[in-house]
């Protein structure tokens, strides 16, 4: 069976820091991959996604950045954090082959960032 | 443009049914899922419906589809404290990409009375 994991589950870091979050998928190959945030009371915002190993599309100007070294692997970066990067920061999967089955994502557990 | 909306809040007494309501702006979109998010947790996939039903049923679930008002819904029969969660209503537009973009809502949260 396929698995997700995030770390860290929580992470508090001054302004001006940098960032790095870890997400790896295990059971599946040539996943699509993606970063939402959340933030607090509101919905889910698409950061970026990756449909291969070095391809990575980004949805919103930002000083975060993502990384796929690897292909079950996703990296979301940042080299000076805001006060506004606060939030909750998921990982999400999907089957990369097309068709209907790849239209079902299936999120890691998150990690909250607070950003001080 | 691509847009989810739904109602923030929701309150039902225990036993009863909740019904969490959604609209969304692209009519043309191919498939419209729910998830649920509970407490500091990640979001599960609950139930999804393609543009040509317009109904779905599963267990406790029952999702109704009106393309013509764009209206998405879904019932939770016999709503228990387990439901209690946020319920994000998500679209999957038209068009060929393999990275398979969904667009959520901002989440209905429910909350479940004695």
């Amino acid at each position: 069976s396929q698995t997700i994991h995030q770390w860290p589950a929580t992470l508090v870091q001054p302004v001006g820091s940098p960032l790095s979050l870890e997400c790896t998928v295990e059971g599946t190959s040539n996943p699509n991959l993606y970063w939402y945030r959340q933030a607090a009371g509101r919905g889910l915002q698409l950061l970026f996604y990756s449909v291969g190993i070095g391809q990575i599309s980004s949805e919103v100007p930002q000083n975060l950045s993502a990384s796929r070294p690897q292909d079950r692997q996703f990296i979301l970066s940042s080299k000076k954090l805001l006060l506004s990067d606060s939030g909750f920061y998921l990982c999400a999967w999907s089957v990369g082959t097309g068709g209907p089955s790849s239209y079902e994502q299936y999120f890691g557990p998150g990690t909250r960032l607070t950003v001080t | 443009g691509e847009d989810v909306e739904q109602s923030l809040f929701l309150s039902v007494r225990e036993g009863d049914s909740s019904v969490i309501n959604c609209t969304y702006t692209d009519s043309s979109s191919t498939y419209l899922y729910w998830y649920k998010q509970e407490p500091g947790a990640g979001l599960q996939l609950l139930t999804y419906i393609f543009s040509n039903m317009d109904m779905k049923q599963d267990q406790r679930l029952t999702v109704l589809l009106n393309k013509k008002d764009k209206h998405l819904s879904l019932r939770i029969a016999d709503t228990q404290t387990g439901d209690s969660a946020i319920y994000f209503c998500a679209e999957k537009p038209p068009g060929y990409s393999s990275a398979s973009k969904i667009i959520f809502g901002s989440g209905t949260r429910l909350s479940i009375r004695p």
